[in-house]
């Protein structure tokens, strides 16, 4: 059954920091991988998402992410932090075939401090 | 993201009672999911609907809880004789059909916050 880890369950930065949140996945198939932002009192968003192609992912607001296949991989950077990107951050996989089943890690929490 | 709707934002019911939360997809996707969010757990897969279909179950309790998606209207999930363990944040998202499957990302309605007594 697939599972996707969040090693860290909570992050606090300073801004202007450098940020990086791990992911780990685990399916032996084909994935498709997003990382979703949940700001305080608000739905889940979409920052990037990989498919194929280019393992270097940039999406929305600066962030970046990596596929890494051979650790089954896929963690999220930032540059630079701005107070604004304090939120919960989610890693998602779901498969390129079977039921679709999206799964989310657990999450992990930011706080960017001013 | 205007586009899935969840309602009712807040519901609370004592222990013993019914809670019945309801998600319209986007326009045109046809494949619902629902997640159940409690602090530090992250969001947990519920189930997964198309039109008239339940597609996959897995992460739903097998009692009191059910889910449903009408050819007409919302999906609705239903969880009978709530407990105080069912409180919680539930969301639903959509996503497009795409050939045989969904493609691209998940859109997520802005959750229903279950409390119960």
């Amino acid at each position: 059954a697939q599972s996707v880890s969040q090693h860290n369950h909570h992050v606090i930065l300073s801004e202007a920091a450098s940020l990086e949140l791990g992911c780990n996945y685990s399916y032996g198939g084909t994935v498709n991988l997003f990382w979703y932002v949940q700001y305080p009192g608000q739905h889940l968003q979409l920052l990037l998402k990989y498919f194929s192609g280019d393992p270097l992912v940039k999406g929305i607001k600066g962030f970046e992410a990596e596929f890494i296949k051979s650790k089954f991989s896929f963690n999220l950077r930032k540059p630079s932090v701005q107070w604004s990107d304090t939120a919960e951050y989610f890693c998602a996989v779901t498969t390129t075939s079977g039921t679709y089943k999206y799964i989310f890690g657990t999450g992990t929490r930011l706080k960017v401090l001013a | 993201n205007a586009g899935v709707m969840q309602n009712p934002r807040h519901l609370v019911r004592r222990r013993g009672q019914e809670a019945r939360l309801r998600c319209s997809p986007m326009k045109g996707h046809s494949h619902v999911y629902w997640y159940r969010q409690l602090p530090e757990e992250g969001l947990k897969f519920m189930v997964y609907l198309q039109k008239e279909n339940i597609i996959d179950e897995s992460g739903m309790p097998k009692e009191r809880f059910s889910a449903e998606f009408p050819k007409e209207g919302p999906s609705i999930l239903r969880i009978q004789q709530v407990v105080r363990g069912d409180s919680a944040a539930y969301f639903c998202a959509s996503s497009l059909n795409f050939g045989q499957g969904p493609t691209g990302e998940l859109f997520f309605g802005e959750g229903s916050r279950l409390t119960v007594l």
